[in-house]
């Protein structure tokens, strides 16, 4: 089975600082996939980046991007140069390797509530 | 380009009544169709998926159902809601076939049972 663990309840950064959000995960799977949403509040899930297991390199999505180490089983979120638009939920999630359906039923963690400061 | 809408957008039910969320794409064909619940505070949790008209997946058992009658239209019903449905109703789709990754979400329905 797989599960994301995010440690970070809340977090509170001053505007134009660079923040990390912590995700870890656990997987017996060698292919998978890994995600991260924003939630502003509006309820809305908001896609930002995707890390598959066998990419080489870490995603990069402009703002965004995701500190993959492998060997920790940790998927970080940085955002740099926060602005305060970026408040809102964020959560990891991750993917099973791809059935023969491709059907993708991800698995969440728990979300960081990101304040950003002015 | 691609489109999800859901509706109500928010609802209010008395316990023991009837549900009907209803959930449309637009802008894609016979994409991966899926229902999450989300209680307040919390993560997200799968509720039903589909990969196609008639093909319904449950992933938790409840007294929730889930119909797929048409390609891009997905509805969650339940014939007698309990405190415990309330919550923050997410549907989602993706591109069928190996090789998508991404998950697309709706804007939300936001049920209070009361």
């Amino acid at each position: 089975a797989q599960k994301i663990t995010q440690t970070q309840p809340g977090m509170f950064v001053q505007e134009k600082e660079a923040v990390t959000l912590d995700c870890t995960y656990d997987t017996s799977d060698p292919s998978y996939g890994l995600f991260w949403y924003k939630q502003p509040s509006s309820g809305e899930m908001i896609f930002l980046i995707y890390q598959g297991s066998y990419d080489q390199q870490n995603a990069t999505e402009g703002r965004y991007s995701l500190n993959f180490q492998k060997a920790r089983k940790s998927a970080n979120l940085v955002i740099s140069a926060s602005q305060l638009g970026d408040s809102a939920m964020y959560f990891c999630a991750m993917r099973p390797p791809i059935s023969n359906f491709g059907n993708e039923k991800l698995t969440f963690g728990t979300g960081t509530r990101l304040t950003i400061i002015p | 380009s691609q489109t999800i809408h859901q509706w109500p957008a928010t609802l209010v039910q008395p316990v023991g009544s009837p549900l009907s969320l209803e959930c449309t794409v637009e802008g894609t064909s016979n994409p991966n169709l899926y229902w999450y619940r989300q209680a307040a505070g919390r993560g997200l949790q799968l509720l039903f998926y589909s990969v196609g008209i008639g093909q319904i997946s449950s992933e938790v058992p409840q007294n929730l159902s889930a119909s797929r009658p048409q390609d891009r239209q997905f509805i969650l019903s339940s014939k007698k809601l309990l405190l415990s449905d309330s919550g923050f109703y997410l549907c989602a789709w993706s591109l069928p076939g190996v090789g998508t990754y991404e998950q697309y979400f709706g804007p939300g329905t936001r049920l209070t049972v009361t």
